[in-house]
């Protein structure tokens, strides 16, 4: 089945320790998305590709950085993790064609990120 | 800017009863409005959608109308089940914008 994998899907590591997590879609979708979610909040948009053009929230942190080397693979570098950027991460992916962002987003499982 | 308001948890119902998760919007022009669920420890799965007013997006029970004129797009379900445990996001995408605005989320138990 087509689909949005992550790995891992739980990730420790320690403050200050950098970090990446990784996502791979078999959908051929040319948007990727990274979200960051806390325990009982929102996703939060930190970054989203279309293609190898990369867009940034205005509100996300330095600390993350990205990279995407094809269309199949996606990865959320935290330079420096700090106790506050525990949460969950979650990636997505959705098609752009003709001008028109298609209204589906489809998620991973996401990681959950401990920082000790 | 653009915005999501719902309802606060968490909700708890018992297996039958009739669930009614409110959500309002603000926005300009015309979004399209989506309800997407979160089970536990997995990542969001679009429940159901509507791109444009009097639409009914409706999945596996649930139910939504989006309504410009009160600028809501509530969830509804007749019956609920305990598999129906979750929280529930609703969200929208503004027609000029490739990112989707989350609301809050609403967390649902369901007892047997």
């Amino acid at each position: 089945d087509a689909m949005v994998i992550q790995n891992p899907r739980y990730q420790v590591t320690q403050f200050g320790k950098p970090v990446t997590l990784s996502c791979s879609q078999t959908l051929n979708h040319n948007v990727m998305y990274w979200y960051q979610q806390k325990s009982s909040q929102a996703p939060k948009l930190l970054f989203h590709y279309y293609d190898k053009d990369f867009n940034n929230e205005a509100d996300t942190p330095d600390n993350f950085q990205s990279r995407r080397p094809n269309t199949s693979f996606c990865f959320l570098d935290i330079r420096s993790p700090g106790l506050g950027d525990a949460a969950m991460y979650l990636c997505a992916t959705s098609t752009w064609n003709q001008g028109r962002m298609a209204d589906t987003q489809y998620f991973g499982p996401g990681t959950r990120l401990t920082v000790l | 800017g653009d915005s999501v308001t719902q309802m606060e948890g968490p909700v708890t119902l018992s297996e039958e009863a009739f669930l009614t998760i409110n959500c309002t919007y603000t926005a300009t022009g015309y979004p399209s409005l989506f309800w997407y669920v979160q089970y536990p420890g997995e990542g969001l799965q679009l429940l159901l959608k509507a791109t444009k007013a009097d639409d009914k997006g409706s999945n596996k029970g649930f139910e939504a109308t989006y309504r410009k004129e009160t600028t809501s797009f509530h969830l509804e379900k007749g019956s609920v089940q305990v598999s129906d445990s979750a929280v529930y996001f609703c969200a929208l995408r503004s027609s000029s914008a490739s990112k989707i605005i989350f609301g809050s989320g609403t967390r649902l138990s369901i007892r047997p």
